[in-house]
């Protein structure tokens, strides 16, 4: 049984870009939430998709949106990118109330 | 969301049981604690989680008193791979909507 798949791994893009970051949830999960840790840090809150519509989001700017699809995989877009946007990129997957499965994470620097 | 508290670092043996022990004062009734450990540049992977006096599974154990304003997560006979960032959660256990929100975490180190 896959877990959470998330690509690619490791990205470099240059200041201004745009990046799409994409996640397979762990098979029959409907919940799938994005979290940004930097280095030295707990991963911080981006938001959640849960039938398609963003439901709670966290304290991030308008350059981070995201989508999910009808098969729950999900998206998550950065536009604008600023040097700041450098880290670890997790994607986490979940139904009902069963515990949230994370994936190894996107590395994003932005040089 | 509760706030929760938790050392910055610990260091121990190899062998050793490690406790690491977590606040959160503002803990609801509805809360359930969650612990994670995460590796370098891996996600995290949860551990254990409780709402009251003890739980054990195969790899840890989870003390929580009767006021539930704390917990503490033991790692029995700890070895050099036990060495990773440990989180405690506090939040609702209501629904895939309880988004769930990190501290800082502590930074366990084992040596030989």
């Amino acid at each position: 049984d896959a877990g959470v798949t998330q690509s690619p791994t490791h990205l470099i893009k240059t200041r201004g870009q745009q990046v799409t970051l994409r996640c397979s949830p762990k098979s029959g999960h409907d919940t799938v939430s994005w979290y940004q840790q930097a280095l030295g840090q707990g991963p911080q809150f981006i938001f959640q998709y849960y039938e398609e519509e963003e439901r709670q989001r966290g304290n991030f700017p308008d350059r981070f949106s995201g989508h999910q699809f009808p098969n729950y995989s999900s998206e998550l877009n950065v536009n604008a990118l600023l040097l700041g946007d450098s880290a670890l990129y997790l994607c986490a997957s979940t139904l009902g109330t069963a515990g949230y499965t994370f994936g190894s994470g996107t590395r994003l620097t932005v040089v | 969301l509760a706030k929760t508290t938790q050392p910055i670092s610990m260091d121990s043996y190899e062998g050793q049981e490690v406790n690491i022990t977590c606040s959160h004062n503002n803990i609801a009734t509805n809360d359930y604690i969650t612990w994670y450990q995460q590796f370098p540049s891996q996600g995290p992977r949860f551990i254990i989680q409780g709402y009251k006096t003890k739980v054990t599974n195969e790899v840890a154990s989870l003390f929580i008193p009767a006021d539930r304003k704390s917990s503490t997560l033991s790692l029995p006979r700890v070895s050099l791979s036990d060495t990773a960032v440990y989180y405690c959660l506090v939040g609702e256990q209501r629904s895939s909507a309880s988004k769930i929100i990190f501290g800082s975490g502590t930074r366990l180190s084992i040596r030989p």
